[in-house]
């Protein structure tokens, strides 16, 4: 079956600008998780969403927003961007609960 | 909220020798422990878990241990390959939650 399917892949934007993100579950996945990697702070968890329910919030500031769609796909949001958001913008899909987690290819962002 | 220290950051091997990774974490309430490895320029895949009602846990040569009592929890790989080489996260999750609070990672470099 299909993986989990990030889009866009690499994004370049200026700051101020905002940004929209991508990410299509594992096919059954209602659970849709979201994580910023950088080289310093390692993998650090955004939000947590459950059948358009959103469970968990990570300690992000408020340009951070996300949101699930009825079936099952997720979309996060960065408005304002400023140069410390580059990173890469990984989802993660599962069943619900702490059922296992399959993580999507990531987006790289870079704010110039 | 949760808190996830691993060790060590870094970990330079000999092909053939054993390799293990220490994490430990702050909530009592976490009962759900997965790693992940990442290679260069590739998602967090699984390689193991363990839940909190098993102490150890085997797949081959990876096993993982957990000491609820001391809020431990650690990464065995024995006969490492140089295909070990990449950077492996733990990772703390709560019952009913798809959240993951991780470490910053330990980068394994397994030299021939």
């Amino acid at each position: 079956k299909a993986g989990v399917t990030q889009t866009p892949r690499y994004l370049i934007k200026t700051r101020g600008q905002q940004v929209t993100l991508s990410c299509s579950p594992i096919s059954g996945h209602r659970s849709v998780s979201w994580y910023q990697q950088t080289p310093g702070q390692g993998l650090q968890f955004l939000f947590e969403y459950f059948s358009e329910t959103q469970r968990n919030k990570g300690n992000f500031p408020g340009r951070f927003s996300g949101r699930q769609f009825s079936n099952s796909r997720s979309e996060m949001n960065v408005s304002t961007l400023e140069l410390g958001d580059s990173a890469l913008y990984l989802c993660a899909s599962s069943l619900g609960g702490t059922a296992e987690a399959f993580f999507g290819q990531g987006t790289r962002l870079t704010v110039v | 909220g949760e808190n996830v220290e691993q060790h060590p950051s870094t970990l330079s091997v000999q092909e053939g020798d054993s390799a293990v990774i220490k994490c430990t974490y702050s909530d009592s309430a976490s009962n759900y422990f997965p790693w992940y490895k990442q290679e260069l320029g590739k998602r967090p895949q699984l390689i193991i878990d363990i839940r909190s009602n098993v102490g150890e846990k085997k797949d081959q040569r990876i096993a993982v241990t957990l000491n609820k009592t001391a809020k431990h929890f650690s990464l065995h790989i024995t006969e490492t390959q140089p295909e070990d080489s990449a950077v492996y996260f733990c990772a703390a999750s709560m019952a009913g939650y798809s959240t993951l609070t991780f470490g910053k990672g330990t980068m394994l470099l397994v030299s021939p």
